[in-house]
């Protein structure tokens, strides 16, 4: 278990629709990072969040965002869902830019 | 654009044996190298990293070995177990050594057999 707590684990949602993704960093991490995952492009980075703000952009979407809150918890928004948006979206946390970091269990996002 | 790419999609090896998982890279500028290792239904897993300044680290039954000249990157694990089955990641990161905009590569699958 790596600590860092994502929900939901399987999103099943329709195209057009939007979705909201959770992430838990670990404890005391201030760092916040998105990423997808798919068959076609592997893990690509999609934005990093540094104690609520935003730090650095990936190729990350117009139709995506994204938000750290005070509590550090942050959460990734999907918007105009499109059948190529279906993937596998995990969510690291480290404590700051530069040490390891630890990733979610990921959710599985299908668009139908 | 550049990217980060792997030399074999699959890698087959007995159980006991080493295994040698390769990565290519094609930014010069980047300093800093991680591998992780993904199993079924999990997030990647840290495993070892490596910063530019260094041509091999080693850890606990690993070993990460970077030859700048070529651009290549591997990883060689030691008596490689059951457990050591999963997907493998070379990422490079172009930052100076921190942790976002790391650019993946599209993994290795690897499968020990008993």
């Amino acid at each position: 278990d790596s600590g860092v707590t994502q929900t939901p684990k399987h999103l099943i949602t329709a195209t057009g629709q939007r979705v909201t993704l959770r992430c838990s960093p670990r404890s005391g991490d201030l760092s916040v990072y998105w990423y997808q995952q798919s068959l076609d492009q592997g893990l690509q980075f999609l934005i990093q969040y540094y104690n609520g703000e935003e730090r650095a952009k990936g190729n990350i979407l117009e139709r995506f965002s994204a938000q750290q809150f005070p509590d550090l918890h942050s959460e990734l928004n999907l918007s105009s869902l499109e059948l190529g948006d279906s993937a596998l979206y995990f969510c690291a946390s480290s404590g700051t830019v530069d040490t390891e970091a630890f990733f979610g269990q990921g959710t599985r996002l299908t668009v139908v | 654009g550049e990217s980060v790419g792997l030399h074999l999609p699959t890698l087959s090896v007995q159980e006991g044996d080493n295994s040698i998982i390769n990565c290519a890279y094609s930014n010069s500028a980047s300093d800093y190298f991680i591998w992780y290792k993904q199993e079924s239904g999990k997030g990647p897993q840290f495993i070892i990293d490596i910063r530019s300044n260094m041509d091999k680290r080693q850890g606990q039954r690993v070993t990460v070995l970077l030859n700048k000249t070529v651009k290549h990157l591997s990883l060689q694990i030691a008596a490689t177990q059951p457990g050591d089955s999963a997907v493998y990641f070379c990422a490079e990161n172009m930052s100076g050594g921190s942790n976002y905009k790391l650019t993946f590569g599209k993994g290795t699958l690897l499968t020990v057999n008993p």
